[in-house]
């Protein structure tokens, strides 16, 4: 099946731009989407088809997605954006829906 | 607006059974393929079953074959995940979320019921 790795710990100051990687074979050949995760709320996309943003997610969330690596790029991080993100794929071979491992991101 | 609104969580002993509810809203329930997906503690999300939108087609992730069936009521506007045989590794918090199959994402989640299956 599919893997994608992601880093556990995204540290960042308030202002600064936080990069959360997820890796995986050929992924710039894929679509990625990612998700923020708060606890007790519903996960929200808040990127997809790897650059795109649903209606409602600020401009600061932008993705990017090429060779091994695609990113989901924090602009102007705020106190509010401390979540845990998750990048997703298709994958037709196995389970359709393939998360990363998740990557904890904490607002200094 | 749209709303997914999970039920059904509890504590469960092991070999137990149970069935999760998701009632949805502001949107057209038979026009989308519906998921559960669901996170263990301290673990990340995992996809665990789908259904098409006239319940014709269903998947599952290989760890619930046979013991998990997923059904929706277009009627009630409402999903629904029977889990039998509960094991220790079933323990999650279990989201339902709307399939966007066009661009293959999960577009939209309700905030997850929990289950705790204990000896």
């Amino acid at each position: 099946s599919y893997v994608l790795t992601q880093p556990p710990s995204v540290s960042v100051a308030p202002g600064q731009t936080a990069r959360i990687t997820c890796a995986g074979y050929n992924i710039g050949k894929r679509s990625v989407h990612w998700y923020q995760l708060k606890p007790g709320q519903a996960p929200l996309l808040v990127v997809y088809d790897s650059t795109d943003r649903p209606p409602g997610i600020p401009e600061r969330f932008s993705g990017s997605n090429s060779g091994n690596t695609a990113t989901l790029t924090i602009s102007w991080v705020e106190a509010g954006d401390e979540a845990d993100y998750y990048c997703q794929v298709w994958d037709s071979n196995s389970d359709p829906y393939v998360f990363g491992s998740g990557t904890k991101v904490s607002v200094l | 607006e749209v709303q997914l609104v999970e039920s059904g969580g509890a504590l469960v002993q092991r070999g137990g059974s149970l069935r999760l509810s998701c009632v949805v809203s502001g949107f057209t329930f038979t026009s989308h393929w519906m998921s559960w997906v669901r996170q263990a503690p301290g673990k990340g999300l995992e996809w665990v079953a789908n259904i098409k939108e006239d319940g014709s087609e269903k998947y599952y992730v290989d760890s619930v074959k046979g013991r998990f069936t997923i059904s929706r009521d277009n009627a009630r506007n409402s999903l629904y995940l029977q889990m039998n045989s509960l094991r220790d590794e079933d323990t999650a918090v279990y989201y339902c979320a709307r399939d966007d199959f066009y661009n293959s994402c999960l577009d939209f989640w309700g905030r997850g019921t929990q289950v705790t299956v204990s000896s």
